[in-house]
């Protein structure tokens, strides 16, 4: 059964740090891997999205690498700013048999950046 | 596009009582899923579909039915609601996987915030 699991599950920062957010996960039989933010009492926005035969994906600010043979990923976010501030979920599917297109999340890192 | 969109966006039921909670996409996506979000539980995987006409259970599907009757839509039924299945409830849709030029990347929607008494 895949378990991914995100460190730290807290973090606050200054703003204008750069900070790296972690997130393993126990099966490296993935198809992507997806990293998302969700806002207080609101749905989840996709971020970013990493396929198993890449190795990093950038948007603006954000960062994002995989190395599935040793089960890691990280979310690497430059020069913070408090509308940073939200929960960052990681989440990787599946690449067949039972979990043939399922996501499976962390519990996710929740992140303060204070002015 | 409006993207994934949910209807209602809260919800307070008696225990007993049935619903129904509709999921709609714009977006030609062939997967679609109902996951529930719980505090120090994460995001759970309730039900699935990969087509018009078809369902498949996840992680916790105990207590909810689907059904996929439009490509577009996607529903979560509760028959008696029970208060473990207060919750936040996401719908989510993806493009499908067996497509050369796939992400697969999936989108979310805005929720729905649901309380059983």
């Amino acid at each position: 059964k895949q378990e991914v699991t995100q460190i730290p599950a807290a973090l606050s920062v200054p703003e204008g740090e750069n900070l790296v957010l972690n997130c393993s996960f126990t099966d490296s039989a993935i198809y992507n891997l997806q990293w998302f933010r969700q806002d207080p009492g609101k749905g989840l926005t996709s971020l970013l999205l990493i396929q198993s035969s890449q190795r990093e994906q950038t948007s603006g600010r954000l960062n994002a690498s995989l190395d599935k043979s040793s089960g890691r990923s990280t979310l690497y976010i430059a020069a913070s700013q408090p509308g940073d501030s939200a929960t960052y979920l990681c989440a990787v599917r599946g690449a067949g048999g039972t979990s043939y297109g399922k996501l499976t999340f962390g519990q996710g890192t929740i992140l303060t950046v204070h002015p | 596009n409006a993207g994934v969109t949910q209807t209602p966006k809260f919800r307070v039921l008696k225990t007993g009582q049935s619903m129904t909670l509709l999921c709609a996409q714009d977006m030609n996506h062939e997967y679609m899923y109902w996951y529930r979000q719980d505090p120090g539980m994460g995001l759970r995987l309730i039900h699935y579909s990969v087509g018009e006409g078809t369902t498949a259970k996840g992680e916790v599907p105990d207590g909810y039915n689907v059904s996929r009757l439009k490509k577009q839509n996607f529903l979560l039924g509760l028959e008696s609601a029970a208060p473990s299945q207060t919750s936040v409830y996401f719908c989510a849709s993806s493009d499908t996987q067996t497509s050369g030029r796939a992400r697969n990347e999936q989108f979310f929607g805005p929720g729905t915030r649901l309380t059983v008494l």
